[in-house]
């Protein structure tokens, strides 16, 4: 089965710091994107970041920056300078790999709380 | 206001009685999704829709149905809901294969 797994349930971070999100994925074809959701306690899914499979160069979107790993098949997220609403549930998802398809593979989260 | 809008936002219900869920947006997106979200699994999608009258099953089809007979609608329907089908659903739309998903407020559902 295709999948995408978030080994980390639940992540801790202090206000200002940096803290890095791991997402590792499962497919057999080249072609596919990969985001980064962000579902505050508002439950509103928010598009954080999109990295696109062909690009070789990391997605970055202000404080946010993906380590994306082809071979490895791993997307992990960092964000900088930790704020407190950054403070919410992280879905990695994978769209595509399926030729003619719209199927969306999201991971099962990992929830972030950032201290002040 | 660019948007998705769904309805109702909560519901509680029993057993076999069959129920609707609607799904609309307002930006002429071609890509449609209904996700259910439950505790542990994350987003499961159920169907998505690439076009008007074009529905295909996610991964999780069994027990809903969808009709897409226009471009901005794009409904949820449990013909016999049953208790494993409480949950949080959200509607999404996406104006191309790789566009950003929009997604709606989510449905409490709740089948006792």
């Amino acid at each position: 089965a295709q999948t995408v797994t978030q080994s980390q349930p639940e992540m801790s971070v202090q206000e200002a710091e940096t803290v890095t999100l791991s997402c590792t994925y499962d497919t057999s074809e080249s072609d596919y994107y990969l985001f980064w959701y962000k579902q505050p306690p508002s439950r509103q899914m928010i598009l954080v970041i999109r990295q696109e499979a062909y690009k070789q160069q990391n997605a970055t979107e202000n404080r946010f920056s993906v380590n994306f790993q082809k071979a490895a098949k791993s997307f992990s997220l960092k964000i900088s300078d930790s704020q407190l609403g950054d403070a919410a549930m992280y879905f990695c998802a994978r769209l595509g790999g399926f030729r003619g398809t719209y199927k969306y593979i999201f991971g099962t989260g990992t929830r972030l709380k950032v201290l002040a | 206001e660019a948007q998705v809008t769904q309805n109702p936002r909560y519901l509680i219900t029993v057993t076999g009685k069959k129920l609707t869920v609607t799904c609309s947006q307002n930006m002429n997106h071609e890509y449609m999704s209904w996700y259910r979200q439950d505790p542990g699994l994350g987003l499961r999608q159920i169907y998505y829709s690439m076009n008007v009258e074009v529905t295909d099953k996610g991964d999780v089809p069994e027990g809903y149905k969808v009709s897409r007979k226009e471009k901005r609608n794009f409904p949820l329907i449990l013909e016999s809901p049953s208790p494993n089908q409480t949950s949080l659903y959200f509607c999404a739309s996406s104006p191309g294969t790789i566009g950003e998903q929009y997604f709606g407020p989510g449905t409490r559902l709740t089948v006792t």
